[in-house]
């Protein structure tokens, strides 16, 4: 079945640090990536995604490429902020969509000033 | 999401009590999910549905009962509240051409 691989965390960063988040799959056909990010006591929201290979999603000043040769959608920012401190899924969907997503199981990221 | 409430927001129960969690969306989008969210278990899907009166069981959907009578609605009820049901409660609606899901704020759920 498919499913999703996130790096363990927690992970601590200084402000201004460069950010990896690594996200594998494993998928049959072609999935839709996703990141979401949940801050403290929230839902979770949609960071990005990205639909087929080499897409490259962005936004907030992240950004994840769809890499179909090595099956990962890394999650990546140049200099993080304490506000980017909360947790990170990464998530696919089958390419039917007629099942839900499939969710790695969160990495929780703490910025420090 | 403003598009999705959940109701109530903090719920403390006993156990053996029923005990429902009302997920309303304010637009129509077919599909509807209810997850439970623990530490160190990531989000655990307990049941979905694809449309009214359609709904299948997620990984966890023992002890609770959904249904879909309306499209815009999607309660979730726990028979007979457990402690092991102590947790926090998203409901999500799925939307977009590419299968994203959009969670409500959540329901932190306490059964003593």
């Amino acid at each position: 079945g498919n499913s999703v691989t996130q790096m363990e965390g927690p992970v601590t960063l200084s402000e201004e640090a460069f950010l990896t988040i690594n996200c594998t799959y494993t998928a049959t056909g072609y999935p839709s990536l996703f990141w979401y990010v949940q801050y403290p006591g929230e839902g979770l929201q949609l960071l990005l995604k990205a639909t087929k290979a080499d897409d490259k999603g962005s936004n907030k000043g992240f950004e994840a490429t769809y890499r179909k040769e090595t099956t990962s959608f890394h999650l990546e920012k140049g200099s993080v902020q304490v506000s980017d401190s909360a947790v990170y899924f990464c998530a696919l969907s089958e390419s039917s969509g007629n099942t839900p997503l499939v969710f790695g199981k969160g990495t929780r990221l703490s910025v420090i000033a | 999401d403003a598009g999705i409430t959940q109701s109530p927001r903090y719920k403390i129960t006993e156990t053996g009590r029923q005990v429902t969690l009302m997920c309303h969306q304010t637009w129509s989008h077919s599909y509807m999910f209810w997850y439970r969210q623990d530490l160190g278990h990531g989000l655990r899907l307990i049941y979905y549905s694809a449309a009214a009166d359609i709904t299948d069981k997620g990984e966890v959907s023992d002890g609770y009962v959904v249904s879909r009578s309306k499209t815009e609605n999607f309660p979730l009820t726990l028979e007979s509240a457990t402690r092991s049901q102590t947790s926090v409660y998203f409901c999500a609606i799925r939307g977009g051409s590419t299968y994203e899901q959009y969670f409500g704020p959540g329901t932190r759920l306490t059964v003593t």
